[in-house]
């Protein structure tokens, strides 16, 4: 069993519309939980990153962790052409661990 | 602020050879990470650095191999290459211990013939 896994999707969706990108992961020694955003042909970008459960907001991205059921989402509201991307959720104990990734699509 | 540079950005090589790259971090930053990115596996750890010391790495054969300068800026290597090992290599800088935050460079982009 991978550490981190995420449905690889590909997932396309209407401008606007609201997106949800869920992992799962298996090592309860991660503290650090993190999302990045890759564009084609480009080096991934942080897009978000919590220290232990819990919200955080950061204009329409809001990510949230779940330890008990071990669980990373990251939420997308209303969703623009340029978040079209493959979006990498994560967890580190000082040794970051990526899931392969969800190719997101947002079409006008 | 200048971001992560990674030099060269393409390289092809035959197997059998070897290949440095060369990344360096944003200014300040003491932590070097390297990823190595293939469309089966996704992005996986190489190995981290910090003030020119390996603090971490991952589950990789022995070929694969780095060093960090005292100016923070890192070189990886790889020996008698595969053909297996054509990827995207990634470097990422942080401030201190690699937490969440780090700041990946453009990437180097290596193909073995």
């Amino acid at each position: 069993q991978k550490e981190v896994e995420q449905d690889p999707g590909p997932l396309s969706v209407p401008e606007g519309a609201i997106v949800s990108l869920n992992c799962t992961y298996s090592n309860s020694a991660f503290q650090y939980f993190m999302w990045y955003r890759q564009y084609s042909r480009k080096g991934p970008e942080l897009l978000m990153y919590t220290y232990s459960s819990g919200n955080k907001e950061d204009g329409r991205f809001t990510a949230q962790v779940d330890k008990s059921s071990k669980y990373i989402s990251l939420f997308i509201r209303d969703s623009q052409p340029s978040d079209s991307a493959t979006y990498l959720c994560g967890g580190s104990n000082y040794k970051l661990t990526f899931g392969k990734g969800t190719l997101l699509t947002v079409n006008p | 602020k200048a971001g992560v540079t990674q030099t060269p950005r393409y390289l092809i090589k035959t197997r059998g050879q070897q290949v440095t790259l060369s990344c360096s971090p944003i200014s300040g930053h003491r932590s070097v990470s390297w990823y190595q990115q293939t469309p089966g596996q996704g992005l996986q750890f190489l190995f981290e650095y910090f003030s020119e010391t390996q603090r971490n790495k991952g589950n990789f054969p022995g070929r694969f191999s780095g060093r960090q300068f005292s100016n923070s800026r890192s070189e990886m290597n790889v020996s008698t290459l595969e053909l297996g090992d054509s990827a995207l290599y990634l470097c990422a800088s942080s401030l201190n211990r690699p937490t969440g935050e780090q700041y990946f460079g453009p990437g180097t982009r290596l193909t073995v013939t």
